[in-house]
């Protein structure tokens, strides 16, 4: 079964617009990791963001963590059309045998 | 550095026969996992590899089983194929410590069990 829930199940914006994803989770975690995936293809690793971290940057991506209400966020800055994809909030649960539990997935599309 | 490949890419198999599906790590990865992710779902673990011995297993059934070689490889071997074995199935590898440095996936094998 899922770990979670992301929310919106599906997103479309503009090009230069910002993107906001949020995962919702269920159990205790070690980390939070995002991941893009191209038309059902492989998933690309974007961040991955500790239990004791609650933000962290990468180029354009800013996730933030609150493990009191176990939820994540996953923000775009000036998206672009090559950024269309489904993203993917995955966790490393507490006490776990070294899986990734990942949510539903969110479909963005960036309109030019 | 090559990422993880997989092959097949795509396979069409008929109900209740068998399956093989292939992995090669990333350079210097030593952990291995499959994952088979339905259409519009997200994936689901199925195992993981470490120093070929399997090192932890999702709620998937014996007839899901695998295997590691000495350089890293990996096979995922499904028997007796049901119709919801239709899937995309994902290989990752890891350094050892995968779950804090994140996993590289490959392009995935896409079964269909007809």
């Amino acid at each position: 079964s899922q770990q979670g829930e992301e929310d919106p199940q599906a997103l479309s914006i503009q090009e230069g617009e910002n993107a906001t994803m949020n995962c919702s989770y269920k159990t205790s975690i070690n980390n939070l990791q995002w991941y893009r995936q191209n038309s059902g293809r492989g998933l690309v690793h974007l961040i991955l963001i500790r239990s004791n971290e609650r933000e962290k940057h990468s180029g354009r991506l800013r996730v933030t963590l609150d493990t009191s209400k176990k939820s994540s966020s996953l923000l775009i800055t000036a998206s672009r059309a090559a950024d269309t994809a489904s993203y993917f909030c995955a966790t490393d649960a507490s006490g776990a045998t070294n899986k990734l539990i990942f949510g539903t997935g969110t479909l963005l599309a960036v309109q030019p | 550095e090559t990422g993880v490949t997989q092959s097949p890419t795509h396979l069409i198999k008929t109900r209740g026969q068998q399956v093989t599906l292939r992995c090669s790590s990333q350079s210097g990865h030593n952990t291995v996992s499959w994952y088979q992710q339905a259409l519009g779902q997200g994936p689901q673990f199925i195992f993981q590899y470490y120093r070929e011995e399997e090192n932890g297993r999702g709620n998937f059934p014996p007839r899901f089983s695998g295997l590691q070689f000495p350089n890293y490889s990996s096979e995922l071997n499904v028997n007796a194929l049901e119709l919801d074995d239709s899937a995309l199935y994902l290989c990752a590898s890891s350094p050892a410590d995968g779950t804090n440095y994140g996993y590289t996936f490959g392009s995935g094998t896409r079964l269909t069990v007809v």
